[in-house]
């Protein structure tokens, strides 16, 4: 299958830590790459290949992966880490960039 | 830094065809993919096709029919015509710098993205 699945929505308290999980086939031969959208702006990448963050990016974000399924991880999590999270990879058989579904993640 | 900048028609009427153009500012062209993705209203993110400066060219498979993209150099511009639209062509148009890398696994991400421009058919 060519596709990312992400959970809908997650929820973590003010301070504490959260995962963010994409699954699928083409995260077995690459690394996937996060973004975080807010409201009417455009998606930022925060985490790139193996646990990279560009520049500006805080250190509470970090990736890894495990077979097919990658996670992004914020730890100590903050009011304005409230976005949606998309992953992203490429399927390695045609080269298409596939997106996952996006997470909606709501800080308490 | 570099910076991308979308532009084209926010209206389109159906069966029409819809035509963007993204300019490259600040940075060289070569060796990157350059990528279209849009996004529906209240809806997740769907790529759509990317570019290399040498032509090269892949295309998201639901749209390749209606869809084509080409690259000026000379200009640092990058386009895209979707032919036929329909309401669900409706959605706020990006586009976005690609890296393609190899390690232990293979790599590939959007680092520099446009504003975007939202499109509506109507």
């Amino acid at each position: 299958s060519s596709e990312l699945t992400q959970d809908p929505a997650v929820s973590v308290a003010l301070g504490q830590t959260v995962r963010i999980t994409c699954q699928g086939d083409s995260l077995r031969d690459y690394y996937a790459s996060w973004f975080q959208q807010n409201p009417g702006q455009a998606p930022v990448l925060v985490i790139y290949g193996n646990n990279n963050r560009p520049s500006g990016i805080p250190d509470r974000f970090s990736g890894s992966r495990s077979g097919d399924t990658a996670s992004l991880t914020i730890t100590g999590a903050q009011a304005e880490d409230e976005a949606d999270y998309y992953c992203s990879s490429r399927d390695s058989s045609n080269n298409h960039v596939l997106f996952g579904g996006g997470t909606k993640l709501a800080v308490l | 830094q570099v910076q991308l900048q979308e532009s084209g028609p926010g209206l389109v009427k159906p069966s029409e065809t819809l035509s963007l153009t993204c300019t490259v500012s600040g940075g060289p062209t070569s060796a990157y993919a350059w990528n279209w993705i849009r996004q529906p209203p209240g809806k997740g993110l769907e790529w759509i096709a990317y570019i290399y400066d040498s032509g090269n060219t892949n295309y998201n498979p639901s749209l390749k029919s209606r869809l084509s993209i080409s690259r000026d150099p000379s200009k640092n511009q990058f386009s895209l015509k979707l032919s036929s639209v329909t309401a669900g062509d409706t959605a706020i148009y990006y586009c976005a710098r690609g890296y393609f890398g190899s390690g232990l696994y293979y790599y590939y991400y959007m680092d520099v993205w446009g504003k975007g421009t939202t499109v509506t058919v109507s």
